[in-house]
């Protein structure tokens, strides 16, 4: 089954310290990955997406994610923490399914900063 | 550049009434994507617009319908409300002819509560 999962519901970090928010994924064939993040009472937000070449992608915000075939996962990262990064992330992976493709969301990580 | 917009914002219908929700994409953006929110299922993709005909289908049963007008703002219309559709309708559009493989923009959302 194609998929993507986060095993973390919830994530607490001190403000200044490196965040990681975790995603692993199951698919047949070549990953598009994605992140989103949420904050209250708003839609999502694109952060970054993976399609190919390096795998070490920059997106916004001071965000990367790290994309490991072997490992197959696509970790969200952040050298130091905000307490404005204090959200829901998504991670979200594009279903190929026989004349359709479509974006499978992840249960979100609420990740907290602590100041 | 306005953003997605929805409406209404906040929605109450009572069982077996029937609704239907509003997205304008941002100007310029011809794909229109929809989604379903809630605690329990998470984030479900439901149906994708691009030039006025649907190009991708969600799991979701036929009360679930939409449509897209010529100038890309899209409709969806849910029949027969039951209280598990209790949820926060979420839209994207995308300026790209394939919407998922690129960012998605997304509205605030329309919040539906069913009783």
């Amino acid at each position: 089954a194609q998929s993507v999962a986060q095993p973390e519901d919830q994530v607490n970090v001190a403000e200044g310290n490196p965040l990681t928010v975790k995603c692993t994924y199951s698919v047949s064939g070549n990953p598009y990955l994605f992140w989103y993040v949420q904050y209250p009472n708003r839609g999502l937000q694109f952060l970054l997406k993976y399609i190919t070449g390096d795998n070490l992608v920059k997106g916004s915000y001071g965000f990367e994610a790290e994309f490991n075939k072997s490992q197959t996962s696509f970790h969200l990262k952040k050298p130091s923490a905000l307490v404005s990064d204090s959200a829901l992330y998504f991670c979200a992976l594009v279903r190929h399914q026989t004349g359709a493709n479509n974006l499978f969301f992840g249960t979100g990580t609420r990740l907290t900063v602590i100041p | 550049k306005a953003g997605v917009t929805q409406t209404p914002r906040y929605l109450i219908k009572t069982r077996g009434q029937q609704v239907t929700l509003s997205c304008s994409p941002i100007s310029g953006h011809r794909s229109v994507s929809w989604y379903q929110q809630t605690p329990g299922q998470g984030l479900q993709f439901l149906f994708e617009y691009f030039s006025e005909t649907q190009r991708n289908k969600g799991n979701f049963p036929g009360r679930f319908s939409g449509r897209q007008f010529s100038n890309s703002r899209s409709e969806m219309n849910v029949s027969t409300l039951e209280l598990g559709d209790s949820a926060l309708y979420l839209c994207a559009s995308s300026g790209s002819g394939t919407s998922v493989f690129n960012e998605q923009f997304f509205g605030p959302g329309t919040r539906l509560t069913v009783l």
